[in-house]
Parts: C-alpha cells; sequence; structure tokens
C-alpha cells in the first residue's frame, strides 16, 4: 500500500519548457488536490478533484492545467513553465465529504531556470 | 482570500518544555480545523481534525482546542521532545458543498533542543 506516490521527485526545467507532474493514489479515495509550497507562504490550491471526471480551480490556478485521469490518477500540466512557478507541488488525497484528513505525496521539487 | 495566522512564525524551546501555538480562522461558515505535522524533507501527517466548537483533541503528549464562535484553536505539546521539532500547520476547512477546500496557514515552526 504505497498511499499517495508522486513522480518525478525533482526536475530542471527551462522557461518555456513543458512538463506534466504526476500523482497516484491507491487509498481509493474521491477527492484529489494540488498544491503549491513557498517559501513564507502556506500551501496553497492549485487546482482540485471531487471525483473523478471533475476538476475545479483553487486559489492559484494560472499557467497549470489538471487532468483526472481515472480515480487514481490527478496530473498537473505545466504547458510553458515560468521561473515564478519555481516551487515544491504537493498532491493530497481525501476519501469522503465525512472523512476531512488530506494525506499528502512526498513532493515534487521544481526549478524553472 | 480566507486568512489563516498562526503565531509564533517559529519557536525554539529546551527538551521537557511545555509549549503552545495558535491557529485563528474566520469565525463564519465554518466546516473543520485541521492540524498537520511536517516534518523537514517529508510530506505533511495529519493530527487532528476538529469540526465541534469546544472540541479538544489528545494524541500522545500533543493535544488542541476548537473555537469556533472566536475563530481560534490552540495546539499543545506537553513536555516537548527532540523528536516534536517539526512545523506545525493548522488549515481551515470552509463548507463549500463538495469537495472539501483547505486554506493553510504558514505554520509554527517548533525547534526542540537537548
Amino acid at each position: 500500500n504505497a498511499g499517495v506516490t508522486q513522480t518525478p521527485k525533482f526536475q530542471v526545467l527551462k522557461t518555456g519548457q513543458s512538463m506534466t507532474l504526476q500523482c497516484a493514489q491507491d487509498m481509493n479515495h474521491n477527492s484529489m488536490y494540488w498544491y503549491r509550497q513557498d517559501p513564507g507562504m502556506g500551501l496553497r490550491l492549485i487546482y482540485y478533484s471531487a471525483s473523478e471526471g471533475t476538476t475545479d480551480k483553487g486559489e492559484v490556478p494560472n499557467g497549470y492545467n489538471v487532468s483526472r485521469l481515472n480515480k487514481r490518477e490527478f496530473s498537473l500540466r505545466l504547458e510553458s513553465a515560468a521561473p515564478s512557478q519555481t516551487s515544491v507541488y504537493f498532491c493530497a488525497t481525501r476519501e469522503t465529504v465525512a472523512q476531512e484528513t488530506q494525506y499528502f505525496g512526498p513532493g515534487t521539487r521544481l526549478l524553472v531556470l | 482570500i480566507l486568512n489563516v495566522e498562526q503565531s509564533p512564525q517559529s519557536l525554539h524551546v529546551q527538551e521537557g518544555d511545555s509549549t503552545n501555538f495558535t491557529c485563528s480562522f474566520p469565525s463564519s461558515n465554518f466546516y473543520a480545523l485541521h492540524w498537520y505535522r511536517w516534518e523537514t524533507a517529508k510530506s505533511p501527517e495529519a493530527l487532528f481534525v476538529m469540526t465541534l466548537n469546544g472540541d479538544e483533541k489528545k494524541k500522545g503528549r500533543i493535544s488542541a482546542t476548537l473555537n469556533t464562535k472566536e475563530g481560534y484553536s490552540y495546539l499543545y505539546i506537553k513536555g516537548s521532545q527532540p523528536e516534536d521539532s517539526a512545523t506545525y500547520l493548522c488549515a481551515f476547512a470552509r463548507n463549500t458543498g463538495t469537495a472539501s477546500k483547505l486554506t493553510f496557514g504558514t505554520g509554527t515552526r517548533l525547534q526542540v533542543t537537548l
């Protein structure tokens, strides 16, 4: 039982390059989230998916797109990376409305030059 | 934009000291208040989720209280140990009707030394 996994763990991009961050969970949770963590700021929600087939914007969605491929997988795509997107990205899951706890993946550290 | 504020920003205590942190959040449209423990180079791990005014939760030496009317929660650590060193995050959940979205504070970084 791996919980929440993220790939890659670390990535360096040049400005303008694109990439997709992958998140997968084996917890059979309905809701999935993408956050970014920057120094001096709390975790900020980029996008979330309440259930398979639905996605919604969070607090800081600009420059990102997401895909909820199936119940297990939720990917985050940067179409044209910018230095401002240098950050640590965390994926999280949550089971049901009654179960509020979010479970976090190990994070992806992204550096955009 | 919801404001979730935590204080102090950082704290340095000695082993055996007891300590507490504060999380303040909007008191309107409250759904839940979360506490997470985040060790360096790891991912946040849930400590408590509290939903009712007056809730008190305890896990070992760590406990938390909740006041939804005035919009604050306290996290207490009794007899701090070096392994308690971490950043403690609180997060506010507002009732959105669908997936519960969390707004995180910036955390209190605790350092416990021998």
